[in-house]
């Protein structure tokens, strides 16, 4: 079974607009963290936002939020006043608690901002 | 401080032929992960090391590839005989903790093309 789900292959936002990317995780560890990472055409993995499975609070940072809905096992990122250097691709991950714990990668989606 | 530290960026080779890639990662980083990037997907996890020991290579075909981390810092991952499906882009990763909490910082990563 997939343990990161992203549905959505292809985004489009205007400028200036909030946009959604949708991730689902699946886990039965309870001590569990996940991640967002931003992927521009250079090819480069850009960490930009963090939660954990204990958090009370949605994790914020700058412009980013992640949405996250625990008994859903939903990581969703919210991007507000997209930027045209928003373009890129989106990845969720999650690192599960135990041992020597790894990124397991959604496939991305690819965020397109138009002016 | 210094970032993941890759090298080459690019790397043309014909089927067949042997291929390495290396990386430094960041000082005092224990952990390191080698992963490979098929285009269109998300990054999967080859290899990880725990200081210079394997932790997890259990998605590593070994019949081709080959890594090691000398000294626990750098490390070389290898493909010989490269194969037309080993076209991909190979990132290094490291991580203070391999636990939940913290995050990887990648490194630009080594696109190799098998023609």
């Amino acid at each position: 079974a997939q343990k990161i789900t992203q549905t959505q292959p292809g985004m489009f936002v205007q400028e200036k607009e909030a946009v959604t990317l949708d991730c689902t995780y699946d886990t039965s560890d309870p001590s569990y963290g996940l991640f967002w990472y931003k992927q521009p055409s250079s090819g480069e993995m850009i960490f930009l936002i963090y939660q954990g499975s204990y958090d009370q609070q949605n994790a914020t940072e700058g412009r980013y939020s992640l949405n996250f809905q625990k008994a859903r096992k939903s990581a969703n990122l919210v991007i507000s006043a997209s930027q045209l250097g928003d373009s890129a691709m989106y990845f969720c991950a999650m690192r599960e608690g135990g041992g020597y714990s790894t990124l397991t990668f959604g496939k991305g989606t690819m965020l397109l901002v138009s002016p | 401080e210094a970032g993941v530290a890759q090298s080459p960026r690019y790397k043309i080779i014909e089927k067949r032929q042997s291929v390495a890639f290396w990386c430094n990662p960041i000082s005092g980083h224990a952990t390191l992960y080698w992963y490979q990037q098929i285009l269109g997907q998300g990054p999967k996890l080859l290899i990880q090391f725990q200081n210079n020991g394997v932790v997890d290579d259990s998605q590593l075909p070994k019949d081709r590839f080959s890594a090691e981390r000398l000294k626990g810092v750098d490390s070389t991952l290898k493909i010989q005989p490269a194969k037309l499906e080993d076209s991909a882009v190979y990132l290094c990763a490291s991580s203070l903790r391999p636990t939940p909490s913290y995050g990887y910082t990648f490194g630009s990563g080594t696109r190799l093309t098998v023609v």
